[in-house]
């Protein structure tokens, strides 16, 4: 099915670093959303992106929603250990068709070293 | 804030037998609810769009008759795996949408294992 591509798959830094992951898309979003996935649970909703050109922050994580909206990116400044996991995207579509379903990207998994 | 819980959170079958995992939003009501299946180190994939009062969407390659989905009240939603088997065995995450805001809230997910 439908698939973002979401880079890079897997990233492995120091403590106190910036860390940058995005995603791209053949088609155009309504919604970019960005989740944080723990091992064993469930994604958590980290920031929600709702227009074109929008740059949204929570805390120390910063996205934006491409001018395109077939597109977004992610920023974690200063990561702790506790970032550690795996990060989603994923595009949201509402229509006549669509219901408000959500595709995800690959996933970035993120290992922080102390 | 928005709570969505499902049960159980693990389940271990042997195969044939079927299994039924529930969805319920706790403090919202959510007029549509989606199942995720998810492998292990790869992304959560769309299966199904529960719709409260009427018939699930199945997205393609799903098979509607082994995954029965019902949708019975503004709350809850049920996942059933009908004759399981050692391939079925994954991870299944549901998602309820928030009728008032249409945002989508997670599930913690449910382990099945099958022998």
């Amino acid at each position: 099915g439908q698939q973002l591509n979401q880079s890079p798959q897997s990233m492995f830094i120091q403590e106190g670093e910036d860390v940058s992951m995005n995603c791209t898309s053949s088609s155009i979003f309504n919604t970019w959303l960005w989740y944080k996935q723990d091992p064993g649970e469930g994604p958590v909703l980290l920031i929600a992106l709702y227009k074109a050109g929008e740059l949204t922050s929570n805390g120390r994580l910063t996205a934006q929603f491409g001018i395109t909206r077939k597109d977004s990116f992610l920023n974690i400044s200063a990561s702790i250990p506790s970032d550690v996991g795996i990060y989603f995207c994923a595009g949201q579509l509402y229509g006549s068709s669509n219901t408000g379903k959500l595709i995800f990207g690959q996933g970035t998994t993120l290992q922080v070293k102390p | 804030g928005a709570v969505v819980s499902q049960h159980p959170s693990w389940v271990i079958c042997k195969s044939g037998t079927s299994v039924k995992i529930e969805c319920r939003s706790l403090d919202f009501q959510a007029t549509t609810m989606f199942w995720y299946r998810q492998f292990p180190k790869q992304s959560l994939m769309l299966m199904a769009t529960s719709n409260e009062g009427s018939k699930a969407t199945y997205e393609q390659g799903v098979e509607k008759d082994k995954f029965l989905i019902n949708h019975a009240s503004l709350t809850l939603s049920t996942l059933t795996v009908t004759s399981a088997h050692p391939e079925d065995s994954s991870f299944y995450i549901c998602s309820a949408r928030d009728s008032r805001d249409f945002r989508q809230y997670f599930g913690p997910g449910t382990r099945l294992t099958v022998l």
